[in-house]
């Protein structure tokens, strides 16, 4: 069936770091792929999507690209602050199901 | 602006106890969803609900009972309350369930079985 797979965390970088989580999914047919964030004690927002291979989506500095041929989804940031301290998942959605197969998530840490 | 709207936001139960977790949505969303969430193993889908008047199961539905009360509101109940539903709850709702819509969360509901 279909699934994702993150990277384990937690991942602590310092402010100004460069931001790569890792993402690669198992589908069939052509999924939609997703970042969702989640914050202390919120539930989990869209950050960035994409739709077909080859998109890229991004949002607040975060970006990542479909890759068909890698199955893969990185989500990536040039210079990460503390306030990107948070919980992301990578999660995609496909045409064979009507609802979204999330990751296990990513707990990232930044030191100021 | 309220979006999706969990009650309570914190529940203590004893073993064997009922309880009916409330969700509604004011974004007129045709598909709602009921998670649990765990330490380490991310979001499972315990519920969902494609359109008004269907539910279906998701990956861990036992134990659990959901009701589609109407457009707006999609309630999950636990009938005998076990440890191993302790959890933080999170409804969820999308346009409908197609491949592109992304899904819009409440806060949670963190409940604890003792």
């Amino acid at each position: 069936g279909d699934s994702v797979t993150q990277m384990e965390g937690p991942v602590t970088l310092s402010e100004e770091a460069f931001l790569t989580i890792n993402c690669t999914y198992t589908a069939t047919g052509y999924p939609s792929l997703f970042w969702y964030v989640q914050y202390p004690g919120e539930g989990l927002q869209l950050l960035l999507k994409a739709t077909k291979a080859d998109d890229k989506g991004s949002n607040k500095g975060f970006e990542a690209t479909y890759r068909k041929e890698t199955t893969s989804f990185h989500l990536e940031k040039g210079s990460v602050q503390v306030s990107d301290s948070a919980v992301y998942f990578c999660a995609l959605s496909s045409s064979s199901a009507s609802k979204i197969i999330f990751g296990s998530g990513t707990r990232l840490s930044i030191r100021p | 602006n309220a979006g999706v709207t969990q009650t309570p936001k914190f529940q203590v139960l004893k073993t064997g106890q009922s309880m009916t977790l409330q969700c509604a949505q004011d974004m007129n969303h045709n598909s709602m969803y009921w998670y649990r969430q765990d330490p380490g193993m991310g979001l499972r889908l315990i519920y969902y609900s494609a359109s008004e008047g269907t539910t279906d199961k998701g990956e861990v539905p036992n134990g659990y009972n959901v009701s589609r009360l109407n457009k707006r509101e999609f309630s999950l109940r636990l009938e005998s309350a076990a440890p191993s539903q302790t959890s933080v709850y999170f409804c969820a709702s999308s346009l409908q369930g197609g491949v592109d819509q992304p899904q819009h969360f409440g806060d949670g509901t963190r409940l604890s079985i003792l």
